[in-house]
């Protein structure tokens, strides 16, 4: 069985100032990673996804995560946020041969001018 | 495409009621999943449908009915509600062993569904 923990509940940011949300995971196998978006009110949107090859993944609205095997991570981050940044952010894993996505408790990112 | 669609948006139910959540994606995906989302535990998976005539319990599937009516369609049905089950429920789909390797592994989700049970 895998698990996935977001080490942050809420982010609170200011408008231009970077972010980084922070991802772990554990599994007996390999695995593929996952970061979701959601807006308020309104589904999920898949924001970037590691299958394989280089390790810095970058995904849609600027933002990029790196995968780190060793340490299990799978870390989030944006040079600059928007307030249009302002939401919930998911970290999801499958493994290898599965489809199934086990999801983490979410991190809130607050953007303030 | 219209993606994934679930009705209703929102719903009401008084304890003991019945209700049918519906969900339908026109991508030809052969996979489909209901989960429910409560704040700080993410999302759980209630049921899943590898493909079109098969459904298996998920993480939390006590409470809860599926049927996988065809390619498209997948329902979740309460049969008797209980305040527990006030939460959001999202429907999602994906094609995980498909040729395109662009989406391979995606899950596509609904709007979700926001029901209360008093």
């Amino acid at each position: 069985a895998q698990s996935v923990t977001q080490l942050d509940s809420q982010v609170p940011v200011f408008e231009e100032a970077p972010v980084e949300l922070r991802c772990n995971y554990s599994s007996s196998v390999s695995v593929y990673l996952f970061w979701y978006v959601q807006y308020p009110n309104q589904g999920l949107q898949l924001l970037l996804k590691y299958l394989s090859g280089s390790t810095l993944v970058k995904g849609i609205n600027g933002f990029e995560a790196e995968f780190n095997k060793s340490q299990t991570s799978f870390h989030l981050r944006k040079p600059s946020v928007h307030i249009s940044d302002t939401a919930e952010y998911f970290c999801a894993v499958t493994p290898w041969g599965d489809y199934k996505l086990s999801f983490g408790a979410g991190t809130t990112v607050t953007v303030r001018a | 495409n219209a993606g994934v669609t679930q009705t209703p948006k929102f719903q009401v139910l008084k304890t003991g009621q019945s209700m049918t959540l519906q969900c339908a994606q026109d991508m030809n995906h052969n996979s489909m999943y209901w989960y429910r989302q409560d704040p700080g535990m993410g999302l759980r998976l209630i049921y899943y449908s590898a493909s079109e005539g098969t459904t298996d319990k998920g993480e939390v599937p006590n409470g809860y009915n599926v049927s996988r009516l065809n390619k498209r369609e997948f329902s979740l049905r309460l049969e008797s509600a209980a305040p527990s089950q006030t939460s959001v429920y999202f429907c999602a789909s994906s094609d995980p062993y498909g040729l395109q390797s662009v989406t391979k592994r995606e899950q596509y989700f609904g709007p979700g569904t926001r029901l209360t049970v008093t």
